[in-house]
Parts: C-alpha cells; structure tokens; sequence
C-alpha cells in the first residue's frame, strides 16, 4: 500500500494548457517535498512546504499544503515543453524521519 | 562542487553475481541514503548513513549491504544479484538527517539477467 498517492499518474496536454497534479494521504505529515525528475537524471528538489494551509509560488508553478497536512498539490500554470518530467510528491512523517515518496505524475507537454 | 556522483552509469550483471555500486558527495553531508526507482512504484528507501560508522536499514534492504567509513562515500553492495534487482537506483544526501533538501546522484541502471 502506498502511503502516498499521486494522480493521474500519467497527463499529456498541450503547450499552453494549466494542470493539476495530487499528492493524496491519509497520513499527516510535517513536511512535503516536490521534485522534479528529468530521464537519465535524479530527482531536483521543486519545494518545500511543512505548514497547513501553506500555498508557495515559484514562478508558473504553485504548490499547496492541505489544511489537515494529508494533501497537497501543484498547479502549473500555460504549461511548456520544458515543464515535461515526472513530478514526485515525498513526505516526512515527523522532522528529521525518513521521506516517503509517491509514484510520481509523468507529465509530457506537447508543443 | 561535483554535488552527487555516481558509478558506473549503466551495468549489466548475470544471477549470482556481486558488484558494488559508488556514491560520493563532495558537500560534506551527514546524511546519505541509497534509493531504488521501479515504474509505478516510485523511490523506495534501501539503506542509509546519518554519519561515519552509522547505517541502517530502510524499506527494501534485503540483498544489499553498505557502510561508511568517510563522509564523502557511501558505496552500496549487492551480495549474489537476482532479477528482482533489476532497477535505478539512485544515492542522496542532505546535510543531516533533519534537513529537508536532499540532492541526488545522476542514478544507476542496472539489469540483472
């Protein structure tokens, strides 16, 4: 059982287009992560959000934190070719514990 | 700074067979850890240092070993490779066990046939 979840797991959409992806738990957590991963590459962190409630914005990009710490997600705003990748949602259960990471949403942007 | 590095790239290796895989970090990091990445399954957690001389084990440790005896390396072993190991794995570190940025190496390909 995967402690977290991340739909859809896969989304093709066109250059231009805004998306959502979800990182969904029944667990809370006292920080979420997401990264971005590239093929041939390793994951590169995106951000970091470790308060309910808390929104960050970085650039197109905006990643929201749950109220309850159970949940979060990324909206991608008129996506782009470059944004392509798979995204992964990784969680930590209690400061300084290990992260859990979801399945990852892959992402392909079509010009 | 190198960051993250890696080696080899890519490996191939029949049933049975034993080989190390290399870690190094350059940023003087506590913390390192060993992942492996499989399609729809994501990262999962196999061995991890949060110092010199200190490893334990993490969700998936069966069939490999590790240690630290510096800082900067953390190699993983696989004992007698099995098709089931068949996967990317990938070496992180972060600055200490609390730290919430961790940077990962370029990643591993290995086919074990």
């Amino acid at each position: 059982t995967q402690l977290l979840e991340q739909s859809p797991q896969f989304l093709s959409i066109q250059e231009g287009e805004n998306l959502t992806v979800y990182c969904n738990s029944s667990s809370v957590f006292s920080s979420l992560q997401w990264y971005r991963q590239e093929p041939g590459e390793g994951p590169v962190l995106l951000v970091t959000v470790v308060t309910g409630g808390e929104v960050k914005k970085l650039k197109r990009l905006t990643f929201q934190f749950g109220d309850a710490r159970k949940d979060s997600s990324l909206h991608i705003t008129a996506a782009q070719t470059g944004d392509t990748g798979l995204y992964l949602c990784a969680g930590a259960r209690a400061s300084g514990s290990r992260l859990t990471f979801g399945e990852g949403t892959q992402l392909t942007v079509n010009p | 700074n190198a960051g993250v590095t890696q080696t080899p790239k890519f490996q191939v290796l029949k049933t049975g067979q034993s080989m190390t895989l290399q870690c190094a970090q350059d940023m003087n990091h506590e913390y390192m850890s060993w992942y492996r990445q499989d399609p729809g399954m994501g990262l999962r957690l196999i061995h991890y240092s949060v110092g010199a001389g200190i490893t334990d084990q993490g969700e998936v440790p069966n069939g490999y070993n590790v240690s630290r005896s510096t800082t900067e390396d953390f190699p993983l072993r696989l004992l007698s490779a099995a098709p089931s190991q068949t996967s990317v794995y990938f070496c992180a570190s972060s600055y200490s066990a609390g730290s919430l940025e961790q940077y990962f190496g370029p990643g591993t390909r290995l086919t074990v046939t």
